[in-house]
C-alpha cells in the first residue's frame, strides 16, 4: 500500500521560504506525477503544482514566480519551496500521487494517494 | 484556467435518500472529470475518476455520469458515513482545478 507523508515547519515567518518534503513508502516514485496541493481553513482544494520523476514540472500559474519543485527517487522523496511567503499562503499542504490510465487520446489522469496533509502558518 | 463550479453548495439530506451534485466546466473537458470525498480532518479520498469509473474500494452507491462541461455525482442511498464534502476536480488541462465543494449535511 503506498504511503505519503508530508514534512517540514509548521511555522514560517512572511517573507521567507516555506520548504515541505513528502516520503512515499510502499511503492515506487519512478514513473508517476507527484503532486502539490494546499487548503486554507475552511476553504477549497489549490493545485500548486505537480513534478515527473524525470524532474519536469508543470507550476500553478498563479504561483509558479514562487514554486520550486524536486525529486529524489534516490530517497523516493519530493519536495515542495514557496517562496516569499505571506499570510495568504497558511493552509494544510498535502502532497499526492497523480495516476493515469490510458483513454482514446489522452490519459484519464486523478490523485489516488494522498499524504495526512501537514498545516503551515505564516506569521511573524 | 478551466473553472469548475459545483451545485448545490450545502446540500441537506436523510439516511436512505438518493442525491445528486452537479459540476459544471467553464469549456469542454470530454470526461477528463474525478470526483473526491473530504471528511473533517482528512485528505480527500479519491471515488470516481474518467467521470464514472469507480476507484477501487468505493461503494457502488457512488455513481458519476457526464460528458463535456456537464458532471453529476449520484449517491443512490445515503448512508451515515457519507455525510461529507464532496470536489469535483478536472485533468483535461494543468493547472489542475477543483470545484468550490458540495457539503453534504445530514437532515
Amino acid at each position: 500500500q503506498v504511503q505519503l507523508q508530508e514534512s517540514g515547519p509548521g511555522l514560517v515567518k512572511p517573507s521567507e521560504t516555506l520548504s515541505l518534503t513528502c516520503s512515499v513508502s510502499g511503492g515506487s516514485i519512478s514513473s508517476y506525477f507527484w503532486i502539490w496541493i494546499r487548503q486554507p481553513a475552511g476553504k477549497g482544494l489549490e493545485w500548486i503544482g505537480r513534478i515527473y520523476t524525470s524532474g519536469s514540472t508543470n507550476y500553478n500559474p498563479s504561483l509558479k514566480s514562487r514554486v520550486t519543485m524536486s525529486v529524489d527517487t534516490s530517497k523516493n522523496q519530493f519536495s515542495l519551496k514557496l517562496s516569499s511567503v505571506t499570510a495568504a499562503d497558511t493552509a494544510v499542504y498535502y502532497c499526492a500521487r497523480e495516476s493515469g490510465v490510458s483513454a482514446s487520446t489522452y490519459p484519464q489522469y486523478y490523485f489516488d494517494y494522498w499524504g495526512q496533509g501537514t498545516l503551515v502558518t505564516v506569521s511573524s | 484556467d478551466i473553472q469548475m463550479t459545483q451545485s448545490p453548495s450545502s446540500l441537506s439530506a436523510s439516511v436512505g435518500d438518493r442525491v445528486t451534485i452537479t459540476c459544471r466546466a467553464s469549456q469542454s473537458i470530454s470526461s477528463y472529470l474525478n470526483w473526491y470525498q473530504q471528511k473533517p480532518g482528512k485528505a480527500p479520498k479519491l471515488l470516481l475518476y474518467a467521470a464514472s469509473s469507480l476507484q477501487s474500494g468505493v461503494p457502488s452507491r457512488f455513481s458519476g455520469s457526464g460528458s463535456g462541461t456537464d458532471f453529476t455525482l449520484t449517491i443512490s442511498s445515503l448512508q451515515p458515513e457519507d455525510f461529507a464534502i464532496y470536489y469535483c476536480q478536472q485533468s483535461y488541462s494543468t493547472p489542475r482545478t477543483f470545484g468550490q465543494g458540495t457539503k453534504l449535511e445530514i437532515k
